[in-house]
């Protein structure tokens, strides 16, 4: 079965530092995987997914994510830290099956903080 | 944009009350999901819906129930709210086997009293 663990509940950076949050995964099968965003009292928001193509996926506001099979990780990156990320990351994997095979498994998100 | 809407931002609700929850999509999507969020905890799926009059338990079904008559639509009811039920729900949907990414309702806070 999939899993994922992210590495840090909760992650402080300043103002323009970069910003690396952690998510590592286990899977059977090479995995989808996602990473979303939430602000308060909102909805999740995709960030950016990694579907098997480039290893190296962008995603909106200035994010990016590298898959890594040897280190099973899909970790989040930001060169510069922007008060407006300040918000909850959750990273999820699926198989892309349908079915419930195919449903989304989330972190348990990491909050970020961004000091002025 | 796909664009799923949940009925009520804020509930305030008594103890012992049914609680329907609403959410509907626009996009055709098959795929229909519910989550509750609680700090530390992250999302766990309460229920989900593979196409009209179709349900499966997610990881926490106990103390609630679905309904999906429409493609459109899908409720979660608490047929009798408790406490323990307060907390921040999720509605998600998603076409074909989900490799786009789920798309997102903006939650309702319910708050059981």
């Amino acid at each position: 079965a999939q899993s994922v663990t992210q590495l840090g509940s909760h992650v402080s950076v300043s103002e323009g530092a970069l910003v690396l949050l952690r998510c590592n995964y286990s899977s059977s099968v090479p995995p989808y995987l996602f990473w979303y965003v939430q602000y308060p009292n909102q909805g999740l928001q995709l960030l950016l997914k990694y579907t098997s193509a480039a290893t190296l996926v962008k995603g909106i506001n200035g994010f990016e994510a590298e898959f890594k099979k040897s280190e099973t990780s899909f970790h989040l990156t930001k060169p510069s830290a922007h008060m407006s990320d300040a918000a909850e990351y959750f990273c999820a994997v699926s198989l892309g099956y349908g079915g419930s095979q195919g449903n989304l498994i989330f972190g348990k998100g990491t909050k970020l903080s961004v000091k002025p | 944009d796909v664009k799923v809407t949940q009925s009520s931002r804020y509930l305030v609700k008594r103890t012992g009350e049914k609680v329907f929850l609403e959410c509907v999509q626009d996009m055709d999507h098959e795929n229909m999901f519910w989550y509750r969020q609680d700090p530390g905890l992250g999302l766990r799926l309460i229920y989900f819906s593979y196409d009209v009059k179709m349900k499966e338990k997610g990881d926490i079904p106990e103390g609630y129930s679905v309904s999906r008559e429409k493609k459109e639509r899908f409720s979660l009811i608490l047929e009798s709210a408790s406490t323990n039920q307060t907390s921040m729900y999720l509605c998600a949907s998603v076409f074909g086997e989900g490799v786009a990414g789920y798309t997102f309702g903006s939650g309702t806070r319910l708050t059981v009293v």
